[in-house]
């Protein structure tokens, strides 16, 4: 069975700082990995994905995030956080078109 | 081109309350999900299809809960009776389908209030 755990399920970084946010799968099988984020009543956008090839994945909005296999992480990073990076991000595990989603982080930027 | 569709956005009902959602996926998408999200949590799923035929609906509780997805197009999602604890956000989405995993397209969600 496929899990995510997201440690911290808040998270509060100044304006400009560094932004990064934990998670962690469990998969028997090698998985895909998926960051999502989600705005206020709104559904949820993805930001990146990582399914084969190079372990470091560029997303949207200056986000990257880094598959280790040997950690079973997949961390979201952003060098620079703004104002407008403020929402709930998930990470998701998926194989088969079977996902699962992390439980969440809400990220405060505050000014 | 257009992205996944949910209705109603919000709907407020009384426990016992019967109620109905609706999502049209993005044209193409064989793959359709629904998911429930409680404040606070991660999206769970509770019924998959693959065109019109069921994939997974383990975790969907079948006493009240039905799903149909007929023509394999457009889904409608039903909870009769509702209680309390079936207040949430009921996420649509869709993706290709197939072999390789691709990326779900998210609708804007279905906010039920159950008072």
């Amino acid at each position: 069975a496929q899990s995510v755990t997201q440690l911290g399920s808040h998270v509060s970084v100044s304006e400009g700082a560094l932004v990064l946010l934990r998670c962690n799968y469990s998969s028997s099988v090698p998985p895909y990995l998926f960051w999502y984020v989600q705005y206020p009543n709104q559904g949820l956008q993805l930001l990146l994905k990582y399914t084969t090839g190079a372990t470091l994945v560029k997303g949207i909005n200056g986000f990257e995030a880094e598959f280790k296999k040997s950690e079973t992480s997949f961390h979201l990073t952003k060098p620079s956080a703004h104002m407008s990076d403020a929402a709930e991000y998930f990470c998701a595990v998926s194989r088969s078109q079977n996902f699962v989603f992390g439980p969440g982080t809400r990220l405060s930027v505050l000014p | 081109e257009a992205g996944v569709a949910q209705s109603p956005r919000y709907k407020i009902i009384e426990k016992r309350q019967s109620v109905a959602f609706w999502c049209n996926p993005i044209s193409g998408h064989a793959t359709l999900y629904w998911y429930q999200q409680i404040l606070g949590q991660g999206p769970k799923l509770l019924i998959q299809f693959q065109n019109n035929g069921v994939v997974d609906d383990s975790q969907l509780p079948k006493d009240r809960f039905s799903a149909e997805r007929l023509k394999g197009v457009d889904s409608t999602l039903k909870i009769q009776p509702a209680k309390l604890e079936d207040s949430a956000v009921y996420l649509c989405a869709s993706s290709f389908g197939g072999r390789r995993t691709g990326e779900l397209f998210f609708g804007e969600g279905s906010r039920l209030t159950v008072l």
